[in-house]
């Protein structure tokens, strides 16, 4: 167990949707990061927060935002959703910005776009 | 973050030492090699990182080249649960720059009684 956490471990909607997952970092971590994880782009950096404040981007569409709340806890939202973005969503958390601080990867939240 | 080059699979026998090779040739002086795995669709799972001196810890050991170009991870006795696919990721170091892991293709280690 990692000690991340993200809800809902499934998710399955219709195309043109909105949907939300939520994580959770370990505790005392700051920094957060949504991956993604499609069978054909393998896993793919979307997203970095680091105390409330964006910090980086990665290849993530305009569709998807993301945010990080004061109690550190991330949400990443996906709107008008399309069968291309099913995939495994995964989020990490580390202690800090620095490439010195390994991340930690929850178990992820598979998406289904019907 | 420079690129790296791993081997598509390998096998190895229970019991056995696992050596998964990395090459990084491109890796610059601030960067980092890092060993993450990925069991099936779980999240992927920190093993071991290094700059440049050789490091170990309960679960791996992380043999770095000295001209820093390739590197070596070593499981000293897989198991049935080792088998995974393995990304070796160069990193650069440096505070306050995004600090994002890009992923490979990795190596599929299969582990066999």
């Amino acid at each position: 167990d990692s000690g991340v956490t993200q809800t809902p471990k499934h998710l399955i909607t219709a195309t043109g949707q909105r949907v939300t997952l939520r994580c959770s970092p370990r505790s005392g971590d700051l920094s957060v990061y949504w991956y993604q994880q499609s069978l054909d782009q393998g896993l793919q950096f979307l997203i970095q927060y680091y105390n409330g404040e964006e910090r980086a981007k990665g290849n993530i569409l305009e569709r998807f935002s993301a945010q990080q709340f004061p109690d550190l806890h991330s949400e990443l939202n996906l709107s008008s959703l399309e069968l291309g973005d099913s995939a495994l969503y995964f989020c990490a958390s580390s202690l800090g910005l620095a490439g010195t601080y390994e991340q930690y990867f929850g178990p992820g939240t598979r998406l289904t776009v019907t | 973050d420079a690129k790296t080059t791993q081997p598509t699979s390998m096998d190895c026998a229970e019991g056995r030492a696992a050596n998964l090779p990395c090459n990084h040739s491109t890796i610059s002086g601030n960067e980092y090699v890092y060993w993450y795995r990925q069991i099936h669709s779980q999240g992927p799972q920190y093993i071991i990182h290094g700059l440049k001196n050789n490091e170990t810890n309960e679960m791996a050991s992380l043999i770095i080249t000295e001209d820093r170009k390739s590197s070596t991870l070593i499981l000293p006795h897989a198991t049935l649960r080792d088998t995974a696919v393995y990304y070796c990721i160069v990193r650069t170091i440096n505070t306050g720059t995004a600090s994002k892991l890009t992923f490979g293709t990795g190596t599929r280690l299969q582990v066999t009684l």
